[in-house]
C-alpha cells in the first residue's frame, strides 16, 4: 500500500532562514512518481514539482530545491532564504503506475510553514 | 495559462439533500479526478475518470457519489444524500496534456461544501 508521511506538522522560521520539509514514502512499486504541492491560505493547490522513481537527480528551481533519495525513501524540499510569501501548507504526494493513464495521488498530512518577518 | 475551474466556490446544503459540484477541466486533458479535503486534514483521492468511465475509486466513493462528463467539457460530482461528514473542500483536477508533463495534475480552486 502507498503511504506518505510528513512528520513535521508545523514549522515556523524567521524570514531569510533556510527551511527543509521532510517527506518519507512507502510503496511496493518500482515505478512511481513523487510530487510537492503548495496550498496557500487562499486554499488552492499549486503544483511545484514531479519526480519519477528513475530520476534521482536533485532539482533546483530558484530558491526551491528537492532532494530525492531512494535509499531512504525520502523526497525532501528545501526553501532557501525563505520569504513571507512562502507561508503555506506544503503537501508531498505519491502516485504509483497509472491505471489506464490515470494516476491517483496519495497525499501526506501536510506541513504548515509560517515565515515570520 | 489554461486552468481548471470549479463552481460554486461555496455550497451550503441541508443534510439529506443532493448536491452537484461542477468542474471544467483543461480543454485538451484526458484524465479527470475528484479529491476532498476535510478542514485541516490531508487531501484524499475520491475518483479518477477516463474515456467516459471510472478508472479507480477510493473506499470513500460509495454509492452516494457519482461522476459524470455530460457534455465533453464539464465534469461533475454528485452526492445523492449529503451527510454532515461530507462537509469538506472538494477539488477537481485534470491531467493528460500531451508532452513531457503528461501526468502533472492541475487542480481547480475547490468548492467548499458545508452540510448543515
Amino acid at each position: 500500500a502507498q503511504k506518505v508521511t510528513q512528520a513535521q506538522t508545523e514549522i515556523s522560521v524567521v524570514e531569510k532562514e533556510d527551511v527543509t520539509l521532510d517527506c518519507v514514502y512507502e510503496t511496493r512499486d518500482t515505478t512511481y512518481y513523487l510530487f510537492w504541492y503548495k496550498q496557500p491560505p487562499s486554499g488552492e493547490l499549486v503544483f511545484l514539482i514531479r519526480r519519477n522513481s528513475f530520476d534521482e537527480q536533485n532539482e533546483i528551481s530558484g530558491r526551491y530545491s528537492w532532494n530525492f533519495q531512494k535509499s531512504t525513501s525520502s523526497f525532501n524540499f528545501t526553501i532557501t532564504a525563505s520569504q513571507v510569501v512562502d507561508s503555506a501548507v506544503y503537501f508531498c504526494a505519491l502516485s504509483e503506475a497509472p491505471i489506464q493513464g490515470a494516476q491517483k495521488l496519495v497525499f501526506g498530512q501536510g506541513t504548515r510553514l509560517t515565515i515570520n518577518p | 495559462e489554461p486552468e481548471v475551474t470549479q463552481t460554486p466556490s461555496h455550497q451550503v446544503t441541508q443534510m439529506g439533500q443532493e448536491v452537484i459540484l461542477r468542474c471544467v477541466p483543461i480543454s485538451n486533458h484526458l484524465y479527470f479526478y475528484w479529491y476532498r479535503q476535510i478542514l485541516g486534514q490531508k487531501v484524499e483521492f475520491l475518483v479518477s475518470f477516463y474515456n467516459n468511465e471510472i478508472s479507480e475509486k477510493s473506499e470513500i466513493f460509495d454509492d452516494q457519489f457519482s461522476v459524470e462528463r455530460p457534455d465533453g467539457s464539464n465534469f461533475t460530482l454528485k452526492i445523492r444524500s449529503t451527510k454532515l461528514e461530507d462537509s469538506a473542500m472538494y477539488f477537481c483536477a485534470s491531467s493528460g496534456r500531451p508532452g513531457l508533463n503528461r501526468y502533472e495534475q492541475f487542480f481547480g480552486p475547490g468548492t467548499r461544501l458545508t452540510v448543515l
